[in-house]
């Protein structure tokens, strides 16, 4: 059973646009709600987190809006840049557990 | 130092073949973690170490023995590994195992099962 999933699949925006990843859960025991962002070659790299108890969180260009009735979160990066370029996971998970259960990612192109 | 280090960065083995990843981390966190990425797909968890002992296995094949000698080193040991094992392999350790902690991936070994 896949308790977060994650859309779109692949995602491609020209350079100073708005990227929008949107996740959605099952769980509502889940508490905490990070995404990593991966290049090619490398392992996940925590970029921003949110807790339920706040509709929005601002990390310089990027932001995680959180809707709890709706089950829902997104990840807004602002000003895409190439750089920006990667595959991006949402995660959710209990903070009295261990797991971390994993969207299915989403690729980003941001092209020049 | 926020980094994890694993060895070796690429793997070749065949199906016979004894070998060890190796994952090293010196931030003093006592949570670390195995998980295997195939292409295009999420990390999927299958050790996790709470202060040097194995505190969750998700039904992973016996082929895959973890081993954590002390509160830095974790090591995977593989035998008899079958060609669908071959994946990328993370690394990673956080503060605490509740995983509202930042957990530190390493760059993984990609390992290949010829």
């Amino acid at each position: 059973q896949q308790q977060v999933k994650q859309s779109p699949q692949s995602l491609i925006v020209q350079k100073g646009g708005i990227s929008i990843i949107n996740c959605a859960y099952e769980n509502t025991a889940f508490d905490y709600f990070p995404w990593y962002q991966q290049f090619p070659g490398k392992g996940p790299a925590l970029l921003i987190a949110i807790r339920p108890d706040v509709s929005e969180k601002k990390e310089g260009r990027f932001t995680i809006s959180f809707n709890k009735s709706a089950k829902q979160f997104s990840l807004h990066i602002m000003d895409s840049q190439p750089g920006d370029s990667a595959t991006y996971f949402c995660a959710a998970t209990e903070t009295s557990g261990s797991r971390l259960t994993f969207g299915e990612g989403t690729q980003l192109t941001v092209n020049p | 130092d926020t980094e994890v280090t694993q060895t070796p960065k690429h793997l070749v083995m065949g199906m016979t073949n004894k070998k060890s990843l190796k994952c090293e981390q010196h931030m003093g966190h006592r949570a670390m973690y195995w998980y295997k990425q195939k292409a295009k797909k999420p990390p999927e968890l299958m050790f996790v170490y709470s202060y040097e002992k194995l505190s969750i296995n998700e039904s992973v094949p016996s082929r895959f023995s973890p081993e954590c000698p002390n509160s830095s080193l974790l090591n995977l040991h593989l035998h008899a590994l079958q060609p669908e094992d071959s994946a990328l392999y993370l690394c990673a350790s956080s503060q605490g195992v509740h995983t509202d902690t930042e957990a530190f991936f390493g760059q993984g070994t990609r390992l290949t099962v010829v």
